[in-house]
């Protein structure tokens, strides 16, 4: 079974801090994302990425920057943590067309 | 911006009853994707139906696709109390295999 590994559970950062959020799959997957979940609001497309080195712009990607530098991981990060980027973050990777996604556990980030 | 949305917005029914949740979206889709979510975990893919298909089964899982209303339906069979979780359409536009969310339709099985 395909594997995708967030590094945390649970965050608590502070506001203006320089947040890194980790990803991980292990099925040689192309394409990688990046949701946020909010309550009343669904999952938003944060950021996606195609291949190493390759990123697009999801629906909401103000605040947040990505790196792919190998296939296998997919970082996101929150330049500098506000309160309303406090959220349940979704990582998912997905082989070919016909296959859903793969997600991550969540990482659930609280910024004070 | 969110395509899909879910109908009802919560459900409650007993164990052993037929569970509905009902989806619509607006524009022309690739595939349509199922997904349950358990509190506060992430999601799993439960079902894949292409745009040139009208259902799909997977065990208890009945998923049927109507292209010319945009809209989808999920039917969880016998239901059981694990099937307690949130339930979410995705519809997968053009090539990059990018998914829009509906908001999800909390599904509640009393034992």
């Amino acid at each position: 079974d395909v594997k995708v590994t967030q590094s945390s559970r649970y965050l608590v950062k502070r506001t203006g801090e320089k947040v890194f959020l980790e990803c991980v799959q292990d099925m040689d997957h192309e394409n990688m994302f990046w949701y946020r979940q909010d309550p009343g609001l669904g999952l938003r497309l944060i950021y996606f990425s195609y291949d190493v080195k390759m990123k697009e712009k999801g629906d909401i990607p103000e605040g947040y920057s990505v790196s792919r530098e190998k296939k296998e991981r997919f970082s996101l990060i929150l330049e500098s943590a506000s309160t309303n980027q406090t959220s349940m973050y979704l990582c998912a990777s997905k082989g070919g067309l016909r296959y859903g996604y793969t997600f991550g556990s969540g990482t659930r980030l609280t910024v004070v | 911006s969110q395509q899909g949305e879910e109908d009802p917005q919560a459900l409650s029914i007993q164990e052993g009853e037929n569970a509905t949740m009902n989806c619509s979206y607006k524009t022309s889709i690739n595939n349509l994707q199922w997904y349950r979510q358990n509190s506060g975990r992430g999601l799993v893919h439960l079902i894949l139906i292409r745009s040139n298909e009208r259902e799909k089964h997977s065990g208890r899982l009945r998923v049927t696709l109507d292209t010319s209303k945009k809209s989808s339906s999920l039917l969880i069979t016998a239901s059981r109390a694990a099937d307690t979780a949130s339930y979410f359409c995705a519809t997968a536009h053009g090539n990059t295999g990018k998914l829009i969310f509906g908001q999800g339709t909390t599904l509640q099985v009393k034992p």
